[in-house]
């Protein structure tokens, strides 16, 4: 089984700031790789596919880069409303792991 | 607008069984897979089980084999979730998930709100 690992498991930037959070998979899974928002007591939402391809209807200030094993979801310009838990998910195999989250706190 | 209703979650002793369904709506239900995913409050999301289409493919996490049975009724609009033999580490919110294309499997476009099952003496 792929194994996922994100980092940091939590940060506390500000608004406005640029904000990167990065996913590994313990092998290769190309660019088989997909990001989730969901926020407290919500579904979560689809933001980043294919690794880098955003998801209509998503802002542009999100962008998904990398492939093989190292990823990353980047916000431009951090708005109130993205303070939420992140999820990657790999899509190259099943068991299709998620990886633990990356919480976005208000500092 | 896609809507995805889940329901028949409930709680249920070990080694009890109970059905899931989701009820879609707003989109061709039979042009896209679909998946359950749950997630134990407070903690990560787990993929459970996936169906295409028309059902010829159907995939489980190797910890429900077995145990759960995914299903499909492209008449009726609706996803099943079988679960019996139910064990503790079965408590969770259970999601419904489209896929983004007709075959089954990740990336997942829409949810809905999910169901609770607690698995409990």
């Amino acid at each position: 089984d792929i194994q996922m690992t994100q980092s940091p498991s939590s940060l506390s930037p500000s608004v406005g700031d640029r904000v990167t959070m990065t996913c590994r998979a313990s092998q290769s899974i190309s660019g088989y790789l997909n990001w989730y928002q969901q926020k407290p007591g919500k579904a979560p939402k689809l933001l980043i596919y294919s690794a880098s391809s955003l998801q209509s209807g998503v802002p542009s200030r999100f962008s998904g880069s990398g492939s093989g094993t190292d990823f990353t979801l980047t916000i431009s310009s951090l708005q109130p409303e993205d303070f939420a838990t992140y999820y990657c998910q790999q899509s190259f195999s099943t068991p299709y792991s998620f990886g633990q989250g990356t919480k976005l706190e208000i500092k | 607008e896609v809507q995805l209703v889940e329901s028949g979650g409930n709680v249920v002793r070990p080694g009890g069984s109970l059905r899931l369904s989701c009820a879609a709506s707003g989109f061709t239900f039979d042009d896209y897979g679909m998946n359950w995913v749950r997630q134990v409050p407070g903690k990560g999301l787990e993929w459970v089980s996936d169906i295409n289409w028309n059902g010829d493919y159907i995939g489980y996490v190797d910890s429900v084999k077995g145990r759960f049975t995914i299903s499909r009724d492209n008449a009726k609009n609706s996803l099943y979730l079988q679960m019996n033999s139910l064990r503790a580490e079965d408590t969770a919110l259970y999601y419904c998930a489209r896929s983004r294309v007709s075959a089954s499997g990740p990336p997942y476009d829409n949810w809905g709100q999910g169901t609770q099952v607690t698995v409990s003496s």
